[in-house]
């Protein structure tokens, strides 16, 4: 079965500070993909990045970086120099092969909070 | 208008009330979900439509009733609510339907309080 796990409920920094929230998956898949999400308060999720499981290499953009190890089925996001508007809650999230239907399972979320 | 469009972002309703929740993209694409965001709960995938037709019914209680008249408009009818019904719910979309690859467009939710 498929399952996200976000160990961090909550995480609260100072402004500039740099950050890791964590994401790990289970997948019987070999083909899958990793999505990260935020939401801020407005509500609406916004899309951030999808990795597919075939292609590990990490990707930086911007003020935001990805992590994506198969061997330990992690999928960390780090944002550097953070700032008061990085602060949302962040899913992760993870899609299986193909099926009827385009499915994503998320994880609980992180909730972030950086502290002017 | 853009993107993912929900209304009304806020709504109070009795358990007795009868209401319907309003989804609308305006991005062409051919599949449309509902989820539920409870407080301290993961997103709880709910109803998925594709090309009109429903293709996913995720043990969603009969109180809960989705419609989608066309690939753009996706709504929920609610009826005889329960209090723990009261959460964020969310309308998403994403271009292809049973492909795993797309990401899904969120719209911003309509806060939904059962007294």
């Amino acid at each position: 079965a498929q399952k996200v796990t976000q160990a961090q409920t909550e995480i609260s920094v100072v402004e500039k500070e740099d950050v890791t929230l964590d994401c790990v998956y289970e997948t019987r898949d070999t083909t899958y993909y990793l999505f990260w999400y935020k939401q801020p308060p407005s509500g609406e999720l916004v899309f951030l990045i999808r990795r597919n499981s075939f292609d590990e290499q990490n990707e930086i953009s911007g003020r935001y970086s990805w992590n994506f190890q198969k061997s330990t089925s992690s999928f960390n996001f780090t944002i550097t120099a953070s700032q008061v508007v990085d602060s949302a809650v962040y899913f992760c999230a993870l899609s299986e092969g193909y099926s009827s239907a385009s499915k994503i399972i998320f994880g609980s979320g992180t909730r972030l909070s950086i502290r002017p | 208008e853009t993107g993912v469009t929900q209304t009304p972002r806020h709504l109070v309703m009795g358990m007795t009330n009868k209401k319907s929740l309003k989804c609308e993209q305006h991005l062409g694409h051919n599949a449309m979900y509902w989820y539920k965001q409870s407080a301290k709960k993961p997103l709880e995938l709910m109803f998925v439509y594709n090309f009109k037709e429903q293709t996913e019914n995720n043990s969603v209680p009969s109180r809960f009733s989705p419609e989608c008249p066309n690939s753009s408009h996706l709504f929920l009818h609610l009826h005889t609510l329960q209090p723990e019904d009261s959460a964020l719910y969310l309308c998403a979309s994403s271009e292809e339907p049973g492909s795993s690859y797309n990401e899904q467009f969120f719209g911003p939710g309509t806060r939904l309080t059962v007294l």
